[in-house]
């Protein structure tokens, strides 16, 4: 049981475009929520965080918002880079588990072409 | 800043053989987690230390997955025996003092292959 879902395994943008990332989690006991950016033979490195108090938060061309209602966050990304080329993971902390037990969805390859 | 250290970076076994993995977190990271992440999935928390205390295992396989934190700063995670299941990375993370918002810090992970 998948608590926290990417359903799209991949997306091709161009440089200079928004990318959008989307993520939907199914804990509403969730009260953080992270974005974490993957380079091949690398680990995962942390890009940006909400917490559920907040619908938005912004770092520099990254900016992820959040919508409880519909138990959906997303990133994005303006203007995307040919660096921004890797896999994004969404996770989530807080639903009942130990604190920083992170919950992972599956990932979404970005490929920004240049 | 010396980020999260993992050796070895890559392992190939026989099933049934064992295997162990070692990390070194961040100095003055008193939280360490082990994440398995099977190909096409997000990583998985198997367990988690405070200092030299385990916080939470409860998605450690007990039956074959071990997992220790001596002095409270290295640690290692062993398999024994292995199954062609166990075929992963396993990632070392690390933080700050135990807070659900501060970020984790990972390794670069070790990939384990078993036949």
């Amino acid at each position: 049981d998948q608590q926290v879902k990417q359903n799209s395994p991949s997306l091709s943008v161009q440089e200079g475009r928004i990318s959008i990332l989307n993520c939907d989690y199914t804990n509403s006991m969730f009260d953080y929520f992270l974005w974490y950016k993957k380079y091949p033979a690398e680990g995962p490195t942390f890009l940006i965080s909400i917490s559920s108090i907040k619908d938005k938060n912004e770092d520099g061309r990254f900016t992820v918002f959040l919508n409880k209602s519909a138990k959906h966050l997303s990133l994005h990304i303006v203007p995307s880079q040919p660096g921004d080329s890797a896999v994004y993971f969404c996770a989530a902390s807080g639903g009942g588990g130990s604190q920083g037990n992170l919950i992972f969805g599956k990932g979404t390859k970005l490929s920004v072409k240049p | 800043e010396a980020g999260v250290a993992q050796s070895p970076r890559y392992k190939i076994i026989e099933k049934r053989q064992s295997v162990a993995f070692w990390c070194n977190p961040i100095s003055g990271h008193a939280t360490l987690y082990w994440y398995q992440q099977i190909l096409g999935q997000g990583p998985k928390l198997l367990i988690q230390f405070q200092n030299n205390g385990v916080v939470d295992d409860s998605q450690l396989p007990k039956d074959r997955f071990s997992a220790e934190r001596l002095k409270g700063v290295d640690s290692t995670l062993k398999i024994q025996p292995a199954k062609l299941e166990d075929s992963a990375v396993y990632l070392c993370a690390s933080s700050l003092p135990l807070e659900a918002t501060d970020t984790q810090y990972f390794g670069p992970g070790t990939r384990l292959t078993v036949l």
